[in-house]
């Protein structure tokens, strides 16, 4: 079965400060793909970051960076040069095949906080 | 870029009533539709997929009596709440997708029942 795991529930740090948010994740499909979102107080999922399972390189956006490490399934994102608007929830899913219907299946997601 | 909507962000019902939540993507043709819940604190959890004029799919564990949903066109799903009791207030989520590309979220609903 599918699983991903987010092990940081909280995470505080200075503004300005690069931050590594941890994934993790379990599949025995080859073919996946996995995302990063944003959950501010609002509630939208803000999509951040993707990496598909068979890309060679680690997927960036801006100060978004996904630190894709697949034999170890992990999934990790960078975020650097924080800044106070970054303060909010991250989720980690992974994308997948079942029965023909491609499902998205999240972490616990982790609240980051950015202080001044 | 895509942009999917949603309708009413907020909620407020009686128990025992139905409420209905509407999903639309405003600007593309979305192939697939889907419904998430997310309670307080926790992560969003895949309730049922619809695909446009065919009957939902429903994950394990979510009644399909209580969580109605219709996909009738390629821009618009509900999801109906009927019978709404405390316990099926939340933050309701969908997303729409487009063949081949990620899915696109909207703003949420949040439903209290009292």
């Amino acid at each position: 079965a599918q699983k991903i795991t987010q092990t940081q529930p909280g995470m505080f740090v200075q503004e300005k400060e690069a931050v590594t948010l941890d994934c993790t994740y379990d599949t025995s499909d080859p073919s996946y793909g996995l995302f990063w979102y944003k959950q501010p107080s609002s509630g939208e999922m803000i999509f951040l970051i993707y990496q598909g399972s068979y890309d060679q390189q680690n997927a960036t956006e801006g100060r978004y960076s996904l630190n894709f490490q697949k034999a170890r399934k992990s999934a990790n994102l960078v975020i650097s040069a924080s800044q106070l608007g970054d303060s909010a929830m991250y989720f980690c899913a992974m994308s997948f095949l079942i029965q023909g219907a491609q499902k998205l299946v999240f972490g616990q997601g982790t609240r980051l906080t950015i202080n001044p | 870029g895509a942009v999917v909507s949603q309708h009413p962000s907020w909620v407020i019902c009686k128990s025992g009533t139905s409420v209905k939540i509407e999903c639309r993507s405003l600007d593309f043709q979305a192939t697939t539709m889907f419904w998430y819940r997310q309670f307080p604190k926790q992560s969003l959890m895949l309730m049922a997929t619809s695909n446009e004029g065919s009957k939902a799919t429903y994950e394990q564990g979510v009644e399909k009596d209580k969580f109605l949903i219709n996909h009738a066109s390629l821009t618009l799903s509900t999801l109906t709440v009927t019978s709404a009791h405390p316990e099926d207030s939340s933050f309701y989520i969908c997303s729409a997708r487009i063949v081949g590309e990620t899915q696109y979220f909207g703003p949420g609903t949040r439903l209290l029942v009292l």
